[in-house]
């Protein structure tokens, strides 16, 4: 079963504008982690938020996580053509390993 | 480092035949996973392994799916016999588990399943 949900579904930006993508979860979590899959290929880690953690960064990415609303958002800055792909969270439901992933958001960033 | 690896990377096979897919994980990682992918959606976990035991497998199909991790290293995944609702992309990962990094997972490229 899925533990998130993101939202939307599908985002179509242009290149230099900023992307945010929404998730939502619905049990406790031990952290909360993005992942990036470009067509036809794996998913790629991109930035793990503890659940004792607010907000964190990397690079282009800014990740925020409220655990009283159980939700999380990625934000990319100055966006481009090579970000497009398939944006998924996964959350580890209280440290057992156990990763559930979302549906994902499919952003298209046009140049 | 040699990531995961998955094999084949693409298979097509007709209803009712059998088809199995193997997975070897990167060196020294505990846990593994086989996860189901169909298009347009998120992965969803079929089994995980910590070392050779399997420890979550209640979203595996039973009555056609096996999976099994030997001496906790590589692992196959099973059906038999496919129906045509099994086409998908069958992602394989593995963990290094809880650790100060968190449990980061780190992925195949995949196997593409199509059931004719």
């Amino acid at each position: 079963s899925q533990q998130g949900e993101e939202d939307p579904q599908a985002l179509s930006i242009q290149e230099g504008e900023n992307a945010t993508m929404n998730c939502s979860y619905k049990t406790s979590i031990n952290n909360l982690q993005w992942y990036r899959q470009n067509s036809g290929r794996g998913l790629v880690h991109l930035i793990l938020i503890r659940s004792n953690e607010r907000e964190k960064h990397s690079g282009r990415l800014r990740v925020t996580l409220d655990t009283s609303k159980k939700s999380s958002s990625l934000l990319i800055t100055a966006s481009r053509a090579a970000d497009t792909a398939s944006y998924f969270c996964a959350t580890d439901r209280s440290g057992n390993n156990d990763m559930r992933f979302g549906a994902g958001t499919r952003l298209t960033v046009k140049p | 480092e040699a990531g995961v690896v998955q094999s084949p990377r693409y298979k097509i096979i007709e209803k009712k035949q059998p088809v199995a897919f193997w997975c070897n994980p990167i060196s020294g990682h505990n846990t593994l996973y086989w996860y189901r992918q169909n298009l347009g959606q998120g992965p969803e976990l079929l089994i995980r392994y910590e070392n050779e035991e399997a420890v979550d497998d209640s979203q595996l199909p039973k009555d056609r799916f096996s999976a099994e991790r030997l001496k906790g290293v590589d692992s196959t995944l099973k059906i038999q016999p496919a129906e045509l609702g099994d086409s998908a992309v069958y992602l394989c990962a593995s963990s290094p588990g809880q650790g100060a990094s968190g449990n980061t997972i780190y992925f195949g490229e995949g196997s593409w399943l199509t059931v004719v």
